[in-house]
């Protein structure tokens, strides 16, 4: 089975702020590790997807890394702005299902002005 | 930009009646995915289809949930006879392939009363 972690639960920061939002993973046999954003009572907006084989990918001020063997993800939020605030969730597969993601609890991050 | 789209976005039943869910997934996708998430908890995963058959399901997808795709566009989700407990938010999803990125939809949050 695979447990997904996210810490921290919640984070509020100021305006310009850098911010790391951390994911763990149980099982490191993955294909892919996938950053979703959920803006409250709404769908997951995917910000982006590494593939096993990649260590880093990066989407405007968003630079996510993957380290497989430890089991660890983080996401990188540069210049954040008070329109991030949303709650960030991280999925894994898991090699031996075909494409059924596992969910954290997620971050949920406020940006204040 | 292409996308999932779920209808309806809300939906008020009694329980013991039976509700169909409605997606459109991308239209090149292969894979389509249902995932609920109660309110406060995480992104939990239904079942998965793929070539016209479920190609996996957790222990919540009972006998009570069975999913089809009437023809070339939607996919939709019945639950037989509802509970309350079935209160959730339900997304769609859908990818290319099982190892590429998934696409969610905006949901459509089922009140049971």
């Amino acid at each position: 089975k695979q447990e997904v972690t996210q810490i921290p639960a919640a984070l509020s920061v100021p305006e310009g702020e850098n911010l790391v939002l951390n994911c763990s993973f149980t099982d490191s046999a993955i294909y892919n590790l996938q950053w979703f954003r959920q803006d409250p009572g709404k769908g997951l907006t995917s910000l982006l997807l590494i593939q096993s084989s990649q260590r880093e990918q990066t989407s405007g001020r968003l630079n996510a890394s993957l380290d497989k063997s430890s089991g660890r993800s983080t996401l990188y939020i540069a210049a954040s702005q008070p329109g991030d605030s949303a709650t960030y969730l991280c999925a894994v597969d898991r090699g031996s299902t075909l494409g059924r993601l596992y969910f954290g609890r997620g971050t949920q991050l406020t940006v204040w002005p | 930009e292409p996308e999932v789209t779920q209808t309806p976005s809300h939906q008020v039943t009694q329980m013991g009646q039976e509700v169909i869910l409605r997606c459109v997934p991308i239209s090149n996708h292969l894979y389509f995915y249902w995932y609920r998430q109660i309110l406060g908890q995480k992104v939990e995963f239904l079942v998965s289809f793929y070539n016209n058959e479920i190609s996996e399901k957790s222990e919540i997808f009972d006998d009570q949930f069975s999913v089809e795709r009437p023809d070339g566009s939607n996919f939709t989700l019945k639950i037989r006879s509802t509970k309350l407990e079935d209160s959730a938010m339900y997304f769609c999803a859908s990818s290319r392939d099982y190892d590429t990125e998934a696409f969610f939809g905006q949901g459509t949050r089922l009140t049971v009363v």
